[in-house]
């Protein structure tokens, strides 16, 4: 069975600096997706970055950019120019194409202090 | 673009009523997927929808049970509430699998308390 596991359950970071959040997962599959996932109080979860398993190329997308290390199944996200409104719950979650969901790890709060 | 949209945003049940929540998909995508995010814990997949049809399941009862309508939108029914079952339910929606795009959008979903 599919597993996400993130072992920080609070990070801060001040505002401007860079933080790293770190997720670790298993699989048995070879096709598979990473994500990384914002909660902020307001409750909506909103995709911050996408990483496809197949590619070598670590994503970015503007300050978010991840470190995919596929042999030793690590997965974290880096959040430079860090903002206040960065500040919020942030999630690892792992798509396998054979099967129709999400596997989410136990989130890591992210405050952001000015 | 319409998102996914969820009703309603909060909700008290007592143990052992039942309890409908709502969701309406992202304009386009035809499969809904319902978690279950207890306080404080990562959200845990209950089951997804597919033309109408339940296409996969996670270690949920079936008093969990769901609908998809012809219009993609869908429904998430709990009978016999349990205190347990007091959570945040998210509502996703997604391309099926197999068609490239894999993102799952969210609601802001339904707090429900069981008291």
């Amino acid at each position: 069975a599919q597993t996400v596991t993130q072992s920080q359950p609070e990070m801060s970071v001040q505002e401007a600096e860079t933080v790293t959040l770190s997720c670790t997962y298993d699989t048995s599959e070879s096709n598979y997706y990473l994500f990384w996932y914002k909660q902020p109080p307001s409750r909506q979860m909103i995709l911050v970055i996408r990483q496809e398993a197949y590619k070598q190329q670590n994503a970015t997308e503007n300050r978010f950019s991840v470190n995919f290390q596929k042999a030793a199944k690590s997965f974290s996200l880096k959040i430079s120019d860090s903002q206040l409104g960065d500040t919020a719950m942030y999630f690892c979650a792992l798509f396998e194409t054979s099967g129709s969901r999400l596997t989410f790890g136990e989130g890591t709060q992210l405050t952001v202090n000015p | 673009e319409t998102g996914v949209t969820q009703s309603p945003t909060h909700l008290i049940k007592t143990r052992g009523q039942q309890v409908t929540l709502r969701c309406s998909s992202q304009s386009g995508h035809n499969t809904v997927s319902w978690y279950q995010q207890a306080l404080g814990q990562g959200p845990q997949f209950i089951f997804q929808y597919y033309r109408e049809e339940e296409n996969g399941r996670g270690n949920f009862p079936p008093r969990f049970s769901g609908l998809q309508f012809p219009n993609y939108s869908s429904e998430l029914n709990v009978n016999a509430l349990e205190l347990d079952d007091s959570a945040l339910y998210l509502c996703a929606s997604s391309l099926p699998p197999g068609q490239g795009k894999t993102e799952a959008f969210f609601g802001q979903g339904t707090r429900l308390t069981v008291v």
